[in-house]
């Protein structure tokens, strides 16, 4: 493994509260990244993180807001959970530009 | 914009059968490849790249060759065993260089291999 811990592994939740999950790595990457993982659908870019304090939405954005205070945390945050934010995610690391992506272990939300 | 197509799975094949999983993309300019591994209960796994046209990238018996004039990076093992039992993503980064690698991924193909 690529020295990335995501917690919490299992979450579930009820519709309209918030949620937090983190993703805490030991590699000192520059890059950090939340996918979603969905039957049918593969895996889509939320948001991604190019250094302390810099993010940039992905393809599924919506609904979702991301933070990044120190080079080793992305925290990503459901202000008001949906039912269509159930979903497996993923957070990824690398080091340089276009270099390949280091994936966590994941954390299955489900929002009832 | 940018896109992968995988073949639809389940991918079912005895221990020592020949396996070939296509991947075709639609894609900008010139991008990375990539095949990842998922097996159950974790992330994905990169199983291998290639960076440019006519390129192979191989691992664990793995290969797969960028072809470029029919936008395809099929996956190809000669003799599968069980333990290969996964499911596994074609993916591809059009990323510009000094940028993150956004990868864009196919939509998975599961191997299941039975003795």
């Amino acid at each position: 493994d690529a020295g990335i811990t995501q917690s919490p592994r299992h979450k579930v939740t009820e519709t309209g509260t918030p949620v937090t999950l983190r993703c805490h790595q030991t590699e000192n990457h520059r890059y950090m990244y939340w996918y979603r993982q969905d039957p049918g659908h593969g895996l889509r870019l939320i948001h991604y993180s190019y250094g302390v304090k810099d993010t940039d939405k992905g393809e599924v954005s919506d609904g979702y807001s991301v933070s990044r205070s120190k080079t080793e945390d992305f925290l990503l945050t459901l202000e008001s959970a949906t039912s269509s934010q159930t979903s497996v995610y993923f957070c990824a690391i690398s080091a340089l530009d276009n270099s390949p992506l280091h994936f966590g272990n994941g954390t299955r939300l489900t929002v009832t | 914009g940018n896109s992968v197509t995988q073949m639809e799975g389940p991918v079912t094949l005895s221990e020592e059968a020949f396996l070939t999983i296509n991947c075709t993309y639609t894609a900008t300019g010139y991008p990375s490849l990539f095949w990842y591994v998922q097996y159950p209960g974790e992330g994905l796994q990169l199983l291998l790249k290639a960076t440019k046209a006519d390129d192979k990238g191989s691992n664990k018996g793995f290969e797969a060759t960028y072809r470029k004039e029919t936008t395809s990076f099929h996956l190809e093992k000669g003799s599968v065993q069980v333990s290969d039992s996964a499911v596994y993503f074609c993916a591809l980064s059009a990323s510009a260089t000094g940028t993150a690698s956004k990868l864009t991924f196919g939509t998975g193909t599961r191997l299941q291999v039975t003795l």
